[in-house]
């Protein structure tokens, strides 16, 4: 089993539609729960970031971390052309030295239809 | 403007032809990393770096080097590139005691 699985789609969802983009994990060590967004040949970007479980909010993106079932959410609501991206959860222990590396999922192509 | 660079965007060489490439970033981040993007194995870290003159294995480290000799610059440098080693290539930094990674643009390497 890999340490963080992510349906890699493609989804495809019309304009104004709620997105929800998931990945679920193994090692119980990891704290730190990130959303990557990648656009076509650009590098990822940080999108949202949660620490231990909860709910973070930020404009139309809430992210959602369910520790006990080791289970990662992304939420788009209104969802817009422009978020067509691919998504990648990433997630790590910590973030001091080596603990802070990354582990990403394999990312979900998302697609929004005018 | 606060950013990692990476060169070449794009490189075609052939099979055991050594190459480098480059990575330099300007926000004086201790921490560095390399990673390649391939279709259905998402990123992969190759190797990192916590400060200069510390380097480390990622998870795919095989064929590859570093080096940090200086805080700003992490190249990559492939001595025999071989045809598996084809792939999309990111370098990323980030404050050694914050979460936040920097991603370059990429680098498309083709290896024939």
């Amino acid at each position: 089993q890999k340490e963080v699985e992510q349906d890699p789609g493609p989804l495809s969802v019309p304009e104004g539609a709620i997105v929800s983009l998931n990945c679920t994990y193994s090692n119980s060590a990891f704290q730190y729960f990130m959303w990557y967004r990648q656009y076509s040949r650009k590098g990822p970007e940080l999108l949202m970031y949660t620490y231990s479980s909860g709910n973070k909010e930020d404009g139309r993106f809430t992210a959602q971390v369910d520790k006990s079932s080791k289970y990662i959410s992304l939420f788009i609501r209104d969802s817009q052309p422009s978020d067509s991206a691919t998504y990648l959860c990433a997630m790590s222990a910590g973030y001091g030295g080596s603990q802070g590396n990354l582990i990403f999922g394999k990312g979900t192509k998302l697609s929004v239809k005018p | 403007e606060a950013q990692v660079t990476q060169n070449p965007r794009y490189l075609i060489t052939v099979t055991g032809k050594k190459l480098t490439v480059t990575c330099s970033q300007n926000m004086n981040h201790e921490y560095m990393s390399w990673y390649r993007q391939d279709p259905g194995l998402g990123l992969r870290q190759i190797y990192y770096s916590m400060n200069v003159e510390v380097t480390d294995k990622g998870d795919v480290p095989e064929g590859y080097k570093v080096s940090r000799k200086e805080k700003r610059n992490f190249p990559l440098i492939l001595e025999s590139p071989s045809p598996n080693q084809t792939s999309l290539y990111f370098c990323a930094s980030r404050p050694g005691h914050y979460y936040e990674q920097y991603f370059g643009p990429g680098t498309r390497l083709t290896v024939t």
